[in-house]
């Protein structure tokens, strides 16, 4: 069954560095999302990403942060200066534009992301 | 923003027994309901999912329940299973728009 993988599945950081987070959506999926969960929070929206740009950002989606996709593959997170409230679960995700998938994201593994 | 709500944090419920988990919601504006399952370290995973024309969807053991009128919906597991040990996370979605809105999660706890 097709997934979205991500990398890495850990990473510590010092606070003020920056971070890129990986993803690799599903090969024919054309919308790409990246969530967060803060421990024993619920999941949050950051952004979501379409013909290459930014299609919805959330109030959390700061200067800070930045989306790309380099090349037919990849979905990138990067954090610029990383602050202790970052650290959390970051989930990429991935939907097909029409049908049934649609409607439905298919999520990765997720990144964990803690900043000392 | 409380959109989305879940308001149990929690459920155990006796293997074989039914699971009912529970969503609120607040927006009228969402026309399709979602429920995820999460193990720990891993990400949520669809399970069922609804449309706002519907009240009712089953798929095996897995049925959903819409109540437009209260914006209530509810995931009814039957039976329930040790597999089914998990958390459970409601997920709406605004017409129009892509991302899905998450409540809080209920962990559910089948016990043997």
């Amino acid at each position: 069954e097709p997934e979205v993988t991500q990398t890495p599945s850990h990473q510590v950081t010092q606070m003020g560095q920056e971070v890129i987070l990986r993803c690799v959506p599903i090969s024919n999926h054309l919308y790409f999302y990246w969530y967060r969960q803060i421990l024993g929070q619920k999941v949050e929206f950051l952004v979501s990403f379409y013909n290459n740009e930014i299609s919805e950002k959330s109030e959390i989606f700061d200067d800070q942060f930045s989306v790309e996709r380099p090349d037919g593959s990849n979905f990138t997170l990067k954090i610029r200066s990383t602050k202790l409230e970052d650290s959390a679960m970051y989930f990429c995700a991935s939907s097909a534009l029409t049908g049934p998938g649609a409607n439905v994201l298919t999520f990765g593994a997720g990144s964990r992301l803690t900043v000392l | 923003d409380q959109q989305v709500k879940q308001n149990s944090p929690s459920l155990s419920v006796q293997e074989g027994r039914i699971s009912i988990l529970n969503c609120d919601y607040t927006n009228s504006m969402f026309d399709y309901f979602l429920w995820y399952k999460k193990y720990p370290a891993e990400g949520p995973t669809f399970l069922i999912s609804i449309s706002s024309i519907k009240d009712k969807n089953e798929d095996g053991r897995f049925t959903v329940f819409l109540n437009k009128s209260a914006k209530h919906l509810s995931l009814h597991i039957v039976p329930s299973q040790p597999g089914d040990s998990a958390v459970y996370f409601c997920a709406a979605r605004l017409a129009g728009a892509q991302k899905l809105v998450f409540g809080q999660g209920t962990r559910l706890t089948i016990n043997p």
